[in-house]
């Protein structure tokens, strides 16, 4: 296996424009999480996937936030409108319960 | 306070030196994460704890689950080990929470 593959690995795009952030994990892996990476704030939990079923939302940052599972091999997350204060590196990982394995992260550059 | 708590937050140290980092938190968990991540900024799975203690190559971790701390160790230290270690545990319903990270510098 590839492993958990995250495109783009870079983006930049102007603030309101819409961004859109993919993962592919582990064929096999039944959890699918979604985290961001600040200087200010370290890593942080954005969502996770169970099944392809959303468990937890709680640290979306606000409704301009939204992530999809469609099936067991793709997820997304999208920004829309994107704003300066989303810049930040987003890694996807994915996890069979044994271990978590991560993607090598899309760095998000808004200006 | 923070559920994970790292110590210490910067760490310089001599090549050939022991090192340990330590990691304390205040949740149940089901298991424990070591990663690393380099400056190129990838994230990569040292260990997955839930007892005992694991050992590759000159790394090794500990857990004590009674008192919620575990420990990574680096033996034999070289300049290549320089990077920031987290740990992150893994709360019942598998979501990970981290520590703040540790940055280590290895000097030649």
């Amino acid at each position: 296996d590839a492993g958990v593959i995250q495109s783009p690995r870079h983006e930049v795009t102007e603030m309101g424009q819409e961004v859109t952030l993919r993962c592919k994990p582990i064929s096999g892996h039944d959890y699918l999480f979604w985290y961001r990476q600040t200087m200010m704030r370290g890593l942080e939990l954005l969502i996770y996937f169970n099944n392809n079923v959303p468990i937890d939302d709680s640290g979306m940052p606000e409704d301009r936030f939204s992530a999809k599972m469609p099936n067991a091999s793709f997820s997304t997350l999208k920004i829309q409108p994107s704003e300066p204060r989303d810049s930040a590196v987003y890694f996807c990982a994915s996890s069979d319960r044994a271990e978590a394995f991560f993607g090598q992260g899309t760095r998000l550059t808004v200006v | 306070k923070n559920e994970v708590e790292q110590s210490p937050q910067n760490l310089t140290a001599q090549e050939g030196e022991f090192i340990t980092i330590n990691c304390s938190y205040s949740v149940g968990i089901s298991a424990l994460h070591w990663l690393q991540q380099h400056p190129g900024g990838g994230i990569v799975s040292l260990f997955m704890l839930s007892s005992g203690k694991k050992k590759h190559g000159r790394l090794i971790a500990t857990i004590n689950i009674q008192e919620k701390h575990s420990s990574l160790h680096i033996t034999a230290s070289h300049p290549r080990d320089s990077a920031v270690y987290i740990c992150a545990v893994m709360e019942y319903g598998n979501k990970l929470v981290f520590g703040a990270g540790t940055i280590l510098r290895v000097k030649s």
